[in-house]
């Protein structure tokens, strides 16, 4: 089974902080994906990442940015926290195998910013 | 932007019914398409993945796509109370650098006992 971590389930932060979300898969997945979801929206592709030290933009960058300096571990930074980025922040990966691009997603972080 | 197009919904249904939800894309290209529930407060949980034309059936799942119309369908046989849900419907597309799924905003289902 696809197994995928987020760091927390609950967050609370201020205003101006620098938050990390993390994300960690217990396989040798390549691609990563941040999204967040937002009632009326739905999901929105942050960044990905094909592999170690690489990062690709999604559709809404803006605000945030990812590190990933080992294969297994996908960080999603925001930089100076506002209240507008208080969402459901959702990790992913995709499986391996083949053509297939099915996504698997982690269980999800509840942040709020005040 | 490629659009994936979904019915909001609420989509009600009696228990044991068919209930249909159904899914359009913009991007005449795309080849891979899935479709994911999400419970209240969950994360998404694929449920079915499709492929080429036609029918692809799994237990009380079975996934439609008809490339050429753009529209892709999941149909729930003998619905359960369990099965209400926002229903996603994802699409394989190319974003800005690279392949990523575009997801519709879902369709709320319901099932009435």
């Amino acid at each position: 089974d696809v197994k995928v971590t987020q760091s927390s389930r609950y967050l609370v932060k201020r205003t101006g902080e620098k938050v990390f979300l993390e994300c960690v898969q217990d396989m040798d997945h390549e691609n990563m994906f941040w999204y967040r979801q937002d009632p009326g929206l739905g999901l929105r592709l942050i960044y990905f990442s094909y592999d170690v030290k690489m990062k690709e933009k999604g559709d809404i960058p803006e605000g945030y940015s990812v590190s990933r300096e080992k294969k297994e571990r996908f960080s999603l930074i925001l930089e100076s926290a506002s209240t507008n980025q208080t969402s459901m922040y959702l990790c992913a990966l995709t499986s391996p195998s083949g053509r297939t691009y099915e996504q698997f997603f982690g269980p999800g972080t509840r942040l709020t910013v005040l | 932007q490629k659009e994936v197009e979904q019915n909001s919904g609420p989509l009600s249904v009696p228990e044991g019914a068919i209930a249909s939800l159904n899914c359009t894309y913009s991007d005449r290209v795309s080849q891979s398409f899935f479709w994911y529930r999400q419970y209240s407060g969950k994360s998404p949980e694929l449920i079915m993945s499709i492929y080429s034309n036609g029918d692809k059936e799994d237990g009380r799942f079975t996934a439609q796509l008809n490339k050429a119309s753009q529209y892709v369908s999941l149909l729930i046989r003998d619905s359960q109370p369990s099965d209400s849900a926002t229903y996603l419907c994802a699409v394989k597309g190319y974003i800005n650098s690279g392949y990523a799924l575009n997801f519709g905003k879902g369709t709320s289902l319901l099932v009435t006992p």
